[in-house]
């Protein structure tokens, strides 16, 4: 059974804080991803990566940066957080070739107070 | 870069009617257009998908359809039940490509 796993479901943070995001999954995938899901704006791309130590920024990279150190885990990280990237944020994993399926973590609701 | 727009916003609909949504993109390029469903406090899980060499396809209740020269894509659910209640993704890539460009969800409500 294919799993990807989120470090935290919930998150409150001040405004100002370092923020950590950590993703996890068990495929052996080449891809990850990291979104942040907001009502009626659906899924929108903050940063992904096809390799280890590789990025590519997404279509809202700005405020956020993203670590891959190893294949099965990346990082998303608020530098400074504020308090409009109160959202829930969603990390997903997939193959590079043959079956583009991407497999979504359970998301954390992050707040920014 | 693509842009997938989604139509309606939200969908209401009594049990065992049909719901169609609607998803056009703009890159010419897109060849592959998965459709996600996400229930309520649970995570996107790929529902269907059809790649660019295939007009329809269908699995049970649900079908896709995809019109190239037009550059749309639809969803089409049939004798709908409650537990099709959920937000519903379109999304498109291109082949070679690592993301997806995701619409921005359709809420489909079944009335029972």
């Amino acid at each position: 059974d294919v799993k990807v796993t989120q470090s935290s479901r919930y998150l409150v943070k001040r405004t100002g804080e370092k923020v950590f995001l950590e993703c996890v999954q068990d495929m052996d995938h080449e891809n990850m991803f990291w979104y942040r899901q907001d009502p009626g704006l659906g899924l929108r791309l903050i940063y992904f990566s096809y390799d280890v130590k590789m990025k590519e920024k997404g279509d809202i990279p700005e405020g956020y940066s993203v670590s891959r150190e190893k294949k099965e885990r990346f990082s998303l990280i608020l530098e400074s957080a504020s308090t409009n990237q109160t959202s829930m944020y969603l990390c997903a994993s997939s193959l590079r070739s043959g079956r583009f399926e991407q497999y979504f973590g359970p998301g954390t609701r992050l707040t920014v107070t | 870069g693509e842009n997938v727009e989604q139509h309606p916003s939200t969908l209401s609909v009594q049990e065992g009617d049909s719901a169609v949504i609607k998803c056009t993109y703009s890159d010419s390029a897109s060849n592959y257009f998965p459709w996600y469903k996400q229930e309520l406090g649970k995570r996107p899980q790929l529902i269907i998908d059809i790649r660019s060499n295939v007009g329809e396809k269908k699995d049970q209740r649900i079908a896709v359809t995809l019109n190239k020269t037009a550059k749309h894509f639809s969803l089409h659910i049939t004798e709908t039940q409650p537990e099709d209640s959920a937000v519903y993704f379109c999304a498109a890539s291109s082949s070679g490509a690592n993301n997806l460009f995701f619409g921005t969800g359709t809420r489909l409500t079944v009335i029972p």
